[in-house]
């Protein structure tokens, strides 16, 4: 199983900053053949179903705000959060689709500090 | 638009079933694969299992292997899971998902509400 480890487990950040949230996994994602990384990030906040934010690890879903950006390939990626803001606060999770079983990293707060 | 509603919460004994169903409408339901996802405190989020709602095929993670079902009801665009012999461990939330395409969409772009599933004797 391709294990997904996140950082840092929570983090808080000011009004209008930047929020870096880091995810490695224990093996490649990076399909060659399509030249794509098999990662999606998803937002969940309390008391709600996850929301998927990003999927190959950088296209952003239909709606979701230009602040958030994916980056990264092979096993290091990054979820970017610009600005801010308040309705942000949510624990976020990456997932690799790369291979059978699909599995998910421990996730990571984000607070207002 | 897109919708995924699940049945309500579940409380379980030990050793029992639960059947969870998901009502998909906003889509043909015919057209996208549902997967199960739990959510529990200590594990976090846990991938069960897919199903194909045209072929009725499945497949399962391997810790879920012959406890978990999965079925649908095309007529009614609903899919089903099913486990068995639960265990205090297998309180959680469950959320059919839906695939968001064939081939290399394998990520999730719609979720149920989820359903509480507690086990306690």
């Amino acid at each position: 199983d391709i294990v997904m480890t996140q950082s840092p487990d929570s983090l808080a950040v000011s009004l209008g900053e930047r929020a870096t949230i880091n995810c490695k996994s224990s093996q490649s994602v990076f399909d060659n053949s399509y030249n794509k990384n098999y990662l999606a990030w998803y937002q969940q906040k309390p008391g709600q179903p996850p929301k998927l934010l990003i999927y190959w690890a950088s296209t952003r879903e239909s709606g979701v705000p230009a602040r958030f950006s994916g980056s990264g390939s092979g096993t290091d990626f990054t979820l970017t959060i610009n600005s801010l803001q308040a309705e942000d606060v949510a624990v976020y999770y990456c997932q690799q689709f790369y291979s059978v079983p699909r599995t998910f990293g421990g996730g990571t707060k984000v607070e207002i500090k | 638009q897109v919708l995924l509603v699940q049945s309500g919460a579940e409380v379980k004994k030990p050793g029992a079933s639960v059947k969870v169903s998901c009502k998909a409408s906003g889509y043909t339901f015919r057209n996208y694969d549902i997967n199960w996802v739990r959510q529990t405190t200590g594990q976090g989020l846990e991938w069960v299992g897919w199903m194909n709602p045209i072929s009725g095929n499945t497949g399962y993670a391997q810790n879920f292997q012959g406890r978990a079902t999965m079925t649908r009801d095309n007529s009614i665009s609903t899919a089903y899971m099913e486990l068995r012999s639960l265990r205090s461990e297998d309180t959680a939330v469950y959320y059919c998902v839906r695939r968001a395409g064939l081939g290399h969409l394998d990520y999730y772009d719609h979720w149920g509400q989820g359903t509480l599933v507690t086990v306690s004797s």
